[in-house]
């Protein structure tokens, strides 16, 4: 059966520093997704994107967020000044097509990410 | 009004007992609508979607309650491997970002 990938699975860095979270999603999907979930509290969106872009970005996907599809199977998140507050458990999902059809969003293992 | 709303429990059933979770969620224009389980510290997983008339798969149903705004999961005869916590979620925008409720967990017991 097809599945969403992400490596690392965890990731510690320092305050300040980039990270970038790789994703490779189900093949034949054309939508893809990040969302993160901080310890004991509830997965949050922060994009969507579409045709080699953004469709659509939640409060928390400010500046310091960007994503891309370098290639034609891996999806990527970087950080680029990590902060203490981006310690996450962070998922890419993949869909055929959009929810608004009623289809549904496919999830990677997670990458934790440890911002000390 | 919290966008998507959940009961966080826990639920601790005993196993063979029948458990219903509710959800609510605050934006009329949602047009989808799905019940993820989670396990500790694992990704979402897809448990089904839900249908305005309502949904069966096996042991588990899903009811819709458009008017009232209103989704529910009725598991019977439950094993111990459905103890996970429950996620309520719901279609946000136009693009399909998910909104997700807390989660309401179940520990179902020998």
């Amino acid at each position: 059966e097809p599945e969403v990938t992400q490596t690392p699975s965890h990731q510690v860095t320092q305050m300040g520093q980039e990270v970038i979270l790789r994703c490779v999603p189900i093949s034949n999907h054309l939508y893809f997704y990040w969302y993160r979930q901080i310890l004991g509290q509830k997965v949050e969106f922060l994009v969507s994107f579409y045709n080699n872009e953004i469709s659509e970005k939640s409060e928390i996907f400010d500046d310091q967020f960007s994503v891309e599809r370098p290639d034609g199977s891996n999806f990527t998140l970087k950080i680029r000044s990590t902060k203490l507050e981006d310690s996450a458990m962070y998922f890419c999902a993949s869909s055929e097509v959009p929810p608004g059809l009623s289809y549904e969003q496919y999830f990677g293992p997670g990458t934790r990410l440890t911002v000390t | 009004r919290k966008e998507v709303e959940q009961d966080p429990g826990p639920f601790n059933v005993p196993e063979g007992a029948t458990v219903a979770f509710n959800c609510t969620y605050s934006n009329s224009a949602s047009q989808s609508f799905f019940w993820y389980r989670q396990d500790c510290r694992k990704e979402p997983k897809l448990l089904m979607s839900v249908y305005s008339s309502g949904n069966e798969d096996g042991r588990f149903t899903a009811q819709l309650n458009r008017a009232s705004q209103y989704i529910s999961l009725l598991i019977r005869d439950s094993k111990l491997s459905d103890s996970a916590t429950y996620l309520c979620v719901v279609h946000g925008g136009s693009q399909g970002n998910l909104i997700f409720g807390k989660g309401t967990k179940l520990s179902v017991k020998p």
